[in-house]
């Protein structure tokens, strides 16, 4: 059962043009919300995460927005470069998994940024 | 100083063997985990240690066996490989549990023939 399901699977977008993620989860546990960031040939790296007592949280060209009831987030990369062309990855952890907490990850976006 | 670091980077083998890969962190964390990644890139977690304790074995084979000597070291052996076995492996570590950021390695690029 995929717990976390991300959209779109791939993305185009030119240069200076904001790139948006969707994910949706069914999990009402989940407390933790990530997105990772994927080079190729690298390890997944923390971009920014939200928790779920706030709406939003910006760093700097990067945005999540939390959407609680819907039980959806998304990532907003304003002013897409080249260089964020990589797969992201949202996720979602919660704190009362008796077995350990883990984290669940969607199923990746390839994001491509046009010169 | 590479945060986390496994090796191999790559591994080629055959099926049926056995091989290992190793991990080893110098963040001071306590919890390290096992990741694979298949080829349409799926994220899954196969193992999570905290403080050399077993806390999370997700429904992996039990061809595949962890081992944890010190909060530091995960490594990770894989008995009579398989071609489905074919993935990237990323060792990772966090502070507490994965609601705080997890660390991840480079990876480990296993093919099997």
């Amino acid at each position: 059962q995929q717990q976390v399901k991300q959209s779109p699977q791939s993305l185009i977008v030119q240069k200076g043009g904001i790139s948006i993620i969707n994910c949706a989860y069914e999990n009402t546990a989940f407390d933790y919300f990530p997105w990772y960031q994927q080079f190729p040939g690298k390890g997944p790296a923390l971009l920014i995460a939200i928790r779920p007592d706030v709406s939003e949280k910006k760093e700097g060209r990067f945005t999540i927005s939390f959407n609680k009831s819907a039980k959806q987030f998304s990532l907003h990369i304003m002013d897409s470069q080249p260089g964020d062309s990589a797969t992201y990855f949202c996720a979602a952890s919660s704190s009362g998994e008796t077995s350990g907490s883990r984290l669940t990850f969607g199923e990746g976006t390839q994001l491509t940024v046009n010169p | 100083d590479t945060a986390v670091s496994q090796t191999p980077k790559y591994l080629v083998t055959q099926m049926g063997n056995d091989k290992s890969i190793k991990c080893e962190q110098n963040l001071g964390h306590d919890t390290m985990y096992w990741y694979k990644q298949d080829s349409k890139k799926f994220l899954k977690i196969m193992f999570s240690y905290n403080n050399k304790e077993l806390i999370i074995n997700e429904t992996v084979p039990n061809r595949f066996s962890p081992k944890s000597p010190d909060k530091a070291h995960l490594n990770l052996h894989i008995n009579s490989l398989e071609l489905g076995d074919s993935a990237v492996y990323f060792c990772a570590s966090s502070q507490g549990d994965s609601r705080n950021t997890i660390y991840f390695g480079e990876g480990s690029w296993l093919t099997v023939v």
